[in-house]
Formats: structure tokens, C-alpha cells, sequence
């Protein structure tokens, strides 16, 4: 069945530094991915997305491609700001012919930055 | 503003207890969802509705159940035979193949 497998956190950074959350999936056909963000006690936000082999989604500095050879979708920023402290869900969606819209998430990556 | 709101933020229960949280969307989206989120954990599908009047069993349906009378809302009812139903509700819509837009989420806290 379809799957998603995001890195373990927490993940803690000093303010400016580099950030990349793997993400890697399993999934028949061709899914569109998305990253989300949870701030405490709040819902989810979509961050970014992409569609198709090799699309890069970016939003706010972050910045994900969806690599099909290696199923991968890694999260990228090239300098995190303590306001970036939440945790980050990676997602698919499987557009195949039983196409529900239901996503499948990963566990969540809990990153924390500090100043 | 388009969006979703849930309500309550945060809805108390006593053993035994049936309870309802709403889901309102404004986006005029056919789809619709409801997830439940432990501490540390990601989110898990309990039901979604494609349309007005259909609804299927996500992957923890057991003690929970829902309606769709209408296409703006779908609220769901925690009943007594969830046995663990201390947790955080998100609920969720979306339109044709596009992203899920998710609420701000009811916090269920069972006494």
C-alpha cells in the first residue's frame, strides 16, 4: 500500500542554519506530493507541492523536488528563522483510478530553531 | 474570507458521553475529511464524503460516525464506544484533484 517515511526528529537548528527533511514514499501510479506545516495547537497549512516528476515546489523560502527514481521529496531551506519552529508533515496523494482524494501523511518532522 | 472553521477549540467529555464537532466550509469543495492526531504522531483518516450524502469508513471509523445533509458542513460524532477518544480533531475539505485545506482543529479531552 501507499506510504510515507519522513526522518525522525526533533530536528534542532541555530537561527540561519541550513534545513532538509527527507521524505520518502511508496506509491503506485503517479502521486502528487505536498508538504505541510503545523504551528502548536493549530491546524495543518500547505507549505508547498508538486504534481509531477521533477516539479519543484517552493514557498517562503522552502523548497521541495519530487524525485521519482529515487521516490524522495526532501524539504529544503537555506536559512531557518526561529519562526520556523513547528512540525512538518510530508504527504501523498494517490491519483490512480480508485482516485478518493484521501492523503497519506507521514509521522511529522518536529523541527525546533533556536536564536 | 474562505476557509473552515471547527468548533469547539477545545470540547470536554464524560465517560459514556456521545458528543459532536462541526465542520464548516465555505469553499463550496465537494470533498470533505476527517482526520484524528495523537501527541507525536501523524494524522489518521476517520471518515471522508466526496458528495452531499455519501460518506465512506476512513481507517479508525470504529466509534465515530457522520452525516453529510449538507455540502458546506460534516460534523462528527464521537460516541461511547470509542474507548480512547482523547485527542486532537482536524477536519478537512478539498476540491476536484487539488490539496486539502484543513481547519484550525477541536481538542477533545475525555474526563
Amino acid at each position: 500500500g501507499n506510504s510515507v517515511t519522513q526522518m525522525e526528529g526533533p530536528v534542532t537548528l541555530s537561527e540561519e542554519a541550513f534545513l532538509t527533511i527527507n521524505c520518502t514514499y511508496t506509491a503506485t501510479g503517479y502521486p502528487s506530493l505536498f508538504w505541510y506545516v503545523q504551528y502548536p495547537g493549530e491546524g495543518l497549512q500547505l507549505l508547498l507541492k508538486a504534481t509531477k516528476a521533477d516539479d519543484k515546489g517552493s514557498n517562503k523560502g522552502f523548497e521541495a523536488t519530487y524525485r521519482k527514481e529515487t521516490t524522495s521529496f526532501h524539504l529544503e531551506k537555506g536559512s531557518v528563522q526561529v519562526s520556523d519552529s513547528a512540525v512538518y508533515f510530508c504527504a501523498l496523494r494517490d491519483m490512480g483510478s480508485s482516485n478518493t482524494g484521501k492523503l497519506i501523511f507521514g509521522q511529522g518532522t518536529t523541527l525546533q530553531v533556536k536564536p | 474570507d474562505g476557509g473552515i472553521t471547527q468548533s469547539p477549540k477545545y470540547l470536554f467529555r464524560k465517560e459514556g458521553q456521545n458528543v459532536t464537532l462541526s465542520c464548516e466550509q465555505n469553499l463550496n469543495h465537494d470533498a470533505m475529511y476527517w482526520y484524528r492526531q495523537d501527541p507525536g504522531q501523524g494524522l489518521r483518516l476517520i471518515y471522508y464524503s466526496q458528495i452531499v450524502n455519501d460518506f465512506q469508513k476512513g481507517d479508525i471509523a470504529e466509534g465515530y460516525s457522520v452525516s453529510r445533509e449538507k455540502k458546506e458542513s460534516f460534523p462528527l460524532t464521537v460516541t461511547s464506544a470509542q474507548k480512547n477518544p482523547t485527542a486532537f480533531y482536524l477536519c478537512a475539505s478539498s476540491g476536484g484533484y487539488n490539496e486539502q485545506f484543513f481547519g484550525p482543529g477541536t481538542r477533545l479531552t475525555v474526563l
